[in-house]
């Protein structure tokens, strides 16, 4: 089956280490994100990846990195800097990131909880 | 800047009911998609429906149904005889076709937590 998977779905983090998101999708697709979903806000956007070997910031980079060395592979590390780690993580993906008509698939989430 | 607002935080219905989810947005762009998405328990966001700003016309497939507005910048949907099984959270987005700093991202509304009981 083709779709988007997400590990570990929970994940808890003491204060101050890194983690890290895995991400892995097998639609083929060029575009991959990464957002953060907190109760009340809805979804916001924190990297995204319009192809291989290249990412962009979205609305909420701060305390996060990503990688982008395989199609099928986008993980997200959550560092120490980032103040308030708690939430829900989505990844996504889709066909192309310039075609703004096509909608973009999403993974399971993982919940991070810091102790 | 664009901008989705779901106003209704949280609808309660009885099954069968009708329930009406409202969404309005705003941005400066003339060309611009709108899609609708369902969150259920598990997590996993579900693509709903996509509509671009230059096609009006309502959209129904089965209990669903859209009714999009350009004069209201509204997006509506509407779930007809609602089952349990609609019970999620439901998100509307905005997508904007070219230009600028948002182009090819999707902006979301804060999101419409529906429970149906039954």
């Amino acid at each position: 089956d083709g779709g988007i998977t997400q590990s570990p779905k929970y994940l808890f983090r003491k204060e101050g280490q890194n983690v890290t998101l895995s991400c892995e999708q097998n639609l083929n697709h060029d575009a991959m994100y990464w957002y953060r979903q907190d109760p009340g806000q809805g979804l916001r956007l924190i990297y995204y990846s319009q192809i291989v070997n290249d990412f962009q910031k979205g609305d909420i980079a701060e305390g996060y990195s990503v990688s982008r060395e395989k199609k099928e592979s986008f993980p997200l590390t959550v560092t120490s800097a980032q103040k308030n780690p708690t939430a829900f993580y989505l990844c996504a993906s889709s066909i192309s990131f310039g075609m703004s008509y096509n909608e973009q698939f999403f993974g399971p989430g993982t919940r991070l909880t810091v102790l | 800047a664009q901008k989705v607002t779901q106003a209704q935080t949280e609808i309660s219905v009885v099954e069968k009911e009708d329930v009406t989810l409202d969404c309005v947005y705003e941005t400066r762009d003339t060309t611009y998609y709108l899609f609708w998405y369902k969150q259920p328990p598990s997590g996993e966001l579900v693509f709903l429906i996509r509509r671009n700003s230059f096609d009006e016309q309502n959209e129904i497939s089965g209990r669903y149904s859209w009714n999009f507005q350009k004069s209201t910048s509204s997006f509506n949907f509407t779930i007809t005889a609602s089952q349990v099984v609609d019970s999620a959270v439901y998100f509307c987005a905005l997508s904007l076709r070219a230009g600028g700093t948002s182009y090819g991202k999707l902006t979301f509304g804060q999101g419409t937590i529906l429970t149906v009981h039954p």
